[in-house]
C-alpha cells in the first residue's frame, strides 16, 4: 500500500532532550516536507526536500533540523525541544518537486514538550 | 511569498444543504489550487484541485471554481452529509517548477443532522 509512515504517533518529552520523528514513504517520491499544525494557524511548512541531499527551509524552520540521506526517509530532528514546539506534525510527500501533483500526508505525530 | 486566506473560519449547515468555502490568494503567478479535507484526528487528504487554465471542476458532490481576475477560488459541497463535517484547507502554488504549497488556515465545516 502506497503510504507515508511517521513514527511515533504520540510523544511526550522534556525540554532540552533531543528527539527525532521519522518519516518514510514507499512511493519513490522525490519531494518530502514537514508541516506543523497549530489551532488557528493551519499548516505551516518547517522544511522541505526536493531530492536526496537537497533540503531547504520553509516558513518556520527555527529549532528544527532535517536530513535526506535516502530518497524514502526524511527525519525531523529537534536538537533541544522547547514547549513552543508542542504541536501536531505532519510529513508529506509528492511525486516530484512540483507542488501540483498533490501531497500525500502521513498520519501525524502529536508532540508535547513539558 | 504567497498568502492564502479562507472565509468563513467556521461554517454550520443543515444536512442536505450546500456549503461554500471561499479562499483568496495574493500571488497572481499561482496557478494550482488544491483543497484538502481533514477529519477529526486524521491526516489531510486531497479531495479536489484545479489549475488556472480551468474555471470549474466537479467530482460528484464537490466542485471548485476559480476566478483568476479576483484571485479567489471556492469549494462547493452540495447535498451535505454528516461525513462532510471536517476541516477544509485550501492551498495555492505556482505549480510547474515550484515546490511550495501555501495553505490557508482552514475552515471548520459542521453538518447538522
Amino acid at each position: 500500500e502506497a503510504q507515508v509512515t511517521q513514527n511515533p504517533r504520540y510523544l511526550i518529552t522534556v525540554t532540552g532532550k533531543k528527539l527525532t520523528v521519522t518519516c518514510s514513504q514507499n512511493m519513490n517520491h522525490e519531494y518530502m516536507s514537514w508541516y506543523r499544525q497549530d489551532p488557528g494557524l493551519g499548516l505551516r511548512q518547517i522544511y522541505y526536500s526536493m531530492n536526496v541531499e537537497v533540503t531547504d527551509k520553509g516558513d518556520v524552520p527555527e529549532g528544527y533540523k532535517v536530513s535526506r540521506k535516502e530518497k524514502r526517509n526524511f527525519p525531523l530532528i529537534l536538537e533541544s525541544p522547547s514547549p513552543n514546539q508542542t504541536s501536531l506534525y505532519f510529513c508529506a510527500s509528492s511525486l516530484n518537486g512540483q507542488a501540483d501533483y498533490g501531497y500525500t500526508f502521513g498520519s501525524g505525530t502529536r508532540l508535547t514538550v513539558v | 511569498g504567497e498568502n492564502v486566506e479562507q472565509h468563513p473560519s467556521t461554517l454550520s449547515v443543515q444536512e442536505g444543504d450546500s456549503a461554500v468555502i471561499k479562499c483568496t490568494y495574493s500571488d497572481s503567478a499561482s496557478n494550482y489550487f488544491p483543497w484538502y479535507k481533514q477529519e477529526l484526528g486524521k491526516r489531510p487528504q486531497l479531495i479536489i484541485d484545479i489549475r488556472s487554465n480551468v474555471g470549474e471542476k466537479k467530482d460528484q458532490r464537490i466542485a471548485v471554481t476559480l476566478n483568476k481576475t479576483a484571485k479567489h477560488f471556492s469549494l462547493h459541497i452540495t447535498e451535505t452529509q454528516p461525513e462532510d463535517s471536517a476541516v477544509y484547507f485550501c492551498a495555492a502554488s505556482k505549480g510547474y517548477g515550484n515546490n511550495r504549497l501555501a495553505f490557508g488556515k482552514g475552515n471548520q465545516v459542521v453538518v447538522i443532522p
